[in-house]
């Protein structure tokens, strides 16, 4: 079975300040896992996604993610927080069954702090 | 290339009546999946479908349902509304297979009074 846990819904962080949001994930099988963010009011953007081809995904707006397969994580971090980055986070982990089923994480909020 | 639809944006309906929302995906998807994202519940998968066909199944009372015409369009329904049927529900549209990854719509948000 496949599943996701995203440690801490709601994280706050100074503008400027190092971004790190966790998740961890269960999978039978070899993992494709994915990060969303998501605006108010609107659907869920593709942050990255990571599909076994490389352990450090980079994705858009200065995120990228570290496949740790030893601790089951994949980690959401950027370097310095924007304003514009206030927003909650979505981790996923794509389904071992036929098709394409997503299991998505309860979501982190973001605060940034002037 | 055009994003995901859906329409429309927003609904009021009131409890018992029946609702049917729209997606249109990505050209050249033939896979959608319905969410439903509500703020105690998160986001909870409803079904998918793939070739008109429902591939995916959610743990979901049977006053949901979908379904999905031959130009990869997708509907669903949920009859006999209820207060707890009030959320937003998202749409999205990938290729078919496992690692592909998905690509949301706006959503709907109906309430339900």
């Amino acid at each position: 079975a496949q599943s996701v846990t995203q440690l801490g819904s709601h994280v706050s962080v100074s503008e400027g300040a190092l971004v790190l949001l966790r998740c961890n994930y269960s999978s039978s099988v070899p993992p494709y896992l994915f990060w969303y963010v998501q605006y108010p009011n609107q659907g869920l953007q593709l942050l990255l996604k990571y599909t076994s081809a490389a352990t450090l995904v980079k994705g858009i707006n200065g995120f990228e993610a570290e496949f740790k397969k030893s601790e089951t994580s994949f980690h959401l971090t950027k370097p310095s927080a924007h304003m514009s980055d206030a927003a909650e986070y979505f981790c996923a982990v794509s389904g071992s069954n036929t098709g394409n089923q997503f299991y998505f994480g309860t979501g982190t909020s973001l605060t940034v702090i002037p | 290339k055009a994003g995901v639809t859906q329409t429309p944006r927003y609904l009021i309906k009131t409890r018992g009546q029946q609702v049917t929302l729209s997606c249109s995906p990505i050209s050249g998807h033939r896979s959608v999946s319905w969410y439903q994202q509500t703020p105690g519940q998160g986001l909870q998968f409803l079904f998918e479908y793939f070739s008109e066909t429902q591939r995916n199944k959610g743990n979901f009372p049977g006053r949901f349902s979908g379904r999905q015409f031959s130009n990869s369009r997708s509907e669903m329904n949920v009859s006999t509304l209820e207060l707890g049927d009030s959320a937003l529900y998202l749409c999205a549209s990938s290729f078919s297979g496992r690692g592909y990854e998905q690509f949301f719509g706006p959503g709907t948000r109906l309430t339900v009074l």
